[in-house]
């Protein structure tokens, strides 16, 4: 099955500085790769995914990139502010598959 | 919408009693999804319905646990007899069938269960 890894486990970043979160897959049939943040108390949270026939997608002040050869993916946070401490967690299925693999999640603090 | 809804938000049991949980999914949706979250091994999925009909339940740690979904609206896990190392977080989760845009999965708040 799909085995994705993530880094770091955890992350303490500045406010208005950036933040990076990188995963790896294993499972090059993979083509669908969304990404959670999870809040204290709440439950998982899509804030924005990406498919295999695209390299880059923004929203705001995130964005993700994938690197089909290599098989990894990562997820960008700019100016980043003290809402965005969160878990957050990568996951890679593929398209139309349910079973979505999670990484372990990154603990980003935001720093005032 | 009102989200997908869990109940019990809280639950402290005893080792060896029952524990039921319950899910109300997204109105319209087709896929409903328990998932477990502990520290040691992050989220996993346990079992997951689509119109009702289970598909997937190899994720289902043991015969102690078991999912229903009697209507399109409501689902229940139950773990029987319930065992200190069940504790975790338990999402439902819900999806509709998917569109262009990716087959986004919607989670509940999750019920916290200890088991002592």
């Amino acid at each position: 099955g799909e085995n994705v890894e993530q880094h770091p486990s955890t992350l303490s970043v500045q406010e208005g500085d950036s933040a990076v979160i990188k995963c790896t897959y294993s499972d090059s049939a993979s083509n669908y790769f969304p990404w959670y943040k999870q809040e204290l108390g709440k439950g998982p949270q899509l804030i924005i995914d990406i498919r295999s026939n695209v390299g880059e997608k923004k929203d705001q002040r995130i964005a993700v990139t994938l690197n089909k050869t290599a098989k990894h993916f990562s997820l960008h946070i700019t100016e980043t502010q003290p809402e965005d401490s969160a878990v957050y967690f990568c996951a890679a299925s593929l398209f139309n598959d349910y079973k979505l693999s999670f990484g372990a999640g990154t603990t980003v603090t935001v720093r005032a | 919408d009102a989200g997908v809804i869990q109940s019990p938000r809280h639950e402290v049991t005893e080792m060896g009693q029952e524990v039921t949980l319950r899910c109300k999914p997204i109105s319209g949706h087709d896929y409903l999804f328990w998932y477990r979250q502990t520290m040691m091994r992050g989220l996993e999925l346990l079992i997951y319905f689509n119109n009702n009909v289970p598909i997937d339940d190899s994720g289902m740690p043991e015969d102690r646990f078991s999912a229903k979904m009697p209507n399109a609206s409501f689902s229940t896990l139950k773990i029987q007899p319930s065992e200190p190392r069940d504790s975790a977080v338990y999402f439902c989760a819900s999806s509709e069938a998917a569109r262009i845009g990716g087959n986004t999965i919607y989670f509940g708040e999750g019920s916290w269960l200890t088991v002592v």
